[in-house]
């Protein structure tokens, strides 16, 4: 069975206090490691699509990567602006449905 | 693009009621998923469709769930008879399907069944 483990549950930062979010993951071939970002009474929203361990991308203050074991979102110099929950997912090889963890609820105080 | 549409966005029953939740998705996107979201659950999937046919039930609670979509621009959860334990906030999305299609998220059902 596909689990996806994120830590930590809540983090608070200052901000331009900078700090990495943890996904780790267990797959049955992995197809795709999803990134989104909550908002409260939102949807999620799509961030990233990492595919092979080494595989980087950035996207503003945030850059994912991945190993064969588990992702990082690192998160430089964050704004209030960047308040939300951040889930991880795993897509595994052949099928479409995407397995998520609990998320990481981030908070950035001015 | 007007992104996935659900409807309601707020729905409140009473146990024992029959409970339909809506969603519209992307345009040419022939992949649809219902999820359900709790605090301690996190984000679980009940069921998704290929194609307008349900391929993965298999997170779908009890026969109390069902799940249509009919046509490729709408699809249905339907609960029945709703009870406490179904209170939850009800995704849906879809995509244009394959290895690393995002899945385009709704805003949610939130239902509160008293």
């Amino acid at each position: 069975e596909d689990q996806v483990t994120q830590s930590p549950e809540a983090l608070r930062l200052q901000e331009g206090e900078s700090s990495s979010l943890n996904c780790s993951y267990t797959v049955s071939g992995l197809r795709g490691l999803f990134w989104y970002r909550q908002d409260p009474g939102k949807g999620p929203e799509f961030l990233f699509t990492l595919y092979s361990a080494g595989e980087e991308k950035e996207k503003e203050r945030l850059k994912a990567t991945l190993t064969k074991k588990e992702s990082f979102l690192h998160i430089t110099a964050p704004k209030p602006e960047d308040s939300a929950t951040y889930l991880c997912a795993v897509q595994a090889r052949g099928y479409s449905t995407l397995t998520f963890g609990k998320g990481t609820m981030l908070l950035v105080s001015p | 693009d007007a992104g996935v549409i659900q409807s309601p966005r707020h729905e409140v029953t009473e146990m024992g009621q029959e409970v339909t939740l809506r969603c519209k998705p992307i345009s040419g996107h022939n992949s649809l998923f219902w999820y359900r979201q709790t605090m301690m659950r996190g984000l679980e999937l009940l069921i998704y469709f290929n194609n307008n046919v349900p391929i993965d039930d298999s997170g779908m609670p009890e026969d109390r769930f069902s799940a249509k979509m009919p046509n490729a621009s709408f699809s249905t959860l339907k609960i029945q008879p709703s009870e406490p334990r179904d209170s939850a906030v009800y995704f849906c999305a879809s995509s244009l399907g394959g290895r690393g299609s995002p899945l385009h998220f709704g805003n949610g059902t939130r239902l509160t069944v008293t």
